[in-house]
C-alpha cells in the first residue's frame, strides 16, 4: 500500500532562512508525488509536482523539490522563507496522473521574525 | 488557474439532520472529483471517488449510507450527510481532475453536528 511520511510535525525556520521540509514515500511503482500547501482559511494549493524526467522541479513561491529514488524520498526546499510562507505543508503520493491522492500528515511550518 | 468552489463553507446542524455540501468546478469539466475528509490538525483522509454518472467508490471503512455521494454533471458533486452526529463533525474537502491530470481542490466545508 502506499504511505507518505512527513517525520517532522512542526519546523521553524527564521525569515530569511533555508528550509527543507522532509517526505518519504511507500511505494512500488514509480509515484506521482506532490507537494501541497494549505494556509488558515484557505484551500489547498499544488506547489509542485513530480510525475517524471527531470528530478529537480521547480515550483511557485520559490520552492522546489527533488525526487531521490535511492532514498524514497521528495524534500521540499526553498532558499530564503518569506513570512507568508507559514502555513501547512503536506507532501502527498499518488499511483496514477488522475487518481486519488495519499497524503502525509503534514508539517506546519512556523517563522520567526 | 481552475477554481472549485465549496458550498457551504461552513454549517452547523443538530444531531440526526442531513446535510449536503456541493462542490463546484467553476471554469473546467471534471469528470473525476475526490471527497475528503480532514480532522483537526491531521490530514487530509480520501473518502470516496466520483465519477460523473455513475456510482461513487468509497474508500474502505467510510459508509456509503451515510456518506452520499452524488455527481450528476461535469461540474457539480455533492456530499450530504445523512444522520449526522457530532463525530461527523470535521472539514470536508473536495477535488476536480482538470483533465489529464491536476487536481484542483476547494477551500472546504466546516460541519458541526450539535
Amino acid at each position: 500500500a502506499q504511505s507518505v511520511t512527513q517525520p517532522d510535525i512542526h519546523i521553524t525556520v527564521s525569515e530569511g532562512a533555508s528550509l527543507e521540509l522532509r517526505c518519504n514515500y511507500s511505494y512500488g511503482a514509480t509515484p506521482y508525488l506532490f507537494w501541497y500547501v494549505q494556509s488558515p482559511g484557505q484551500g489547498l494549493q499544488l506547489l509542485l509536482k513530480y510525475f517524471s524526467g527531470d528530478t529537480l522541479v521547480q515550483g511557485i513561491k520559490g520552492f522546489e523539490a527533488e525526487f531521490k529514488r535511492s532514498q524514497s524520498s521528495f524534500n521540499l526546499r526553498k532558499p530564503s522563507v518569506h513570512w507568508s510562507d507559514a502555513a501547512e505543508y503536506f507532501c502527498a503520493v499518488a499511483p496514477n496522473r488522475d487518481d486519488k491522492i495519499i497524503f502525509g500528515k503534514g508539517t506546519r511550518l512556523h517563522i520567526l521574525p | 488557474g481552475a477554481v472549485v468552489s465549496q458550498h457551504p463553507s461552513w454549517v452547523i446542524c443538530k444531531s440526526g439532520t442531513s446535510v449536503k455540501i456541493e462542490c463546484r468546478s467553476l471554469d473546467f469539466q471534471a469528470t473525476t472529483m475526490f471527497w475528503y475528509r480532514q480532522f483537526p490538525k491531521q490530514s487530509l483522509m480520501l473518502m470516496a471517488t466520483s465519477n460523473e454518472g455513475s456510482k461513487a467508490t468509497y474508500e474502505q471503512g467510510v459508509e456509503k449510507d451515510k456518506f452520499l455521494i452524488n455527481h450528476a454533471s461535469l461540474t457539480l458533486s455533492t456530499l450530504t450527510v445523512t444522520s449526522a452526529h457530532p463525530e461527523d463533525s470535521s472539514f470536508y474537502i473536495c477535488s476536480g481532475v482538470l483533465a489529464p491530470d491536476t487536481q484542483y481542490f476547494g477551500p472546504g466545508t466546516r460541519l458541526t453536528v450539535l
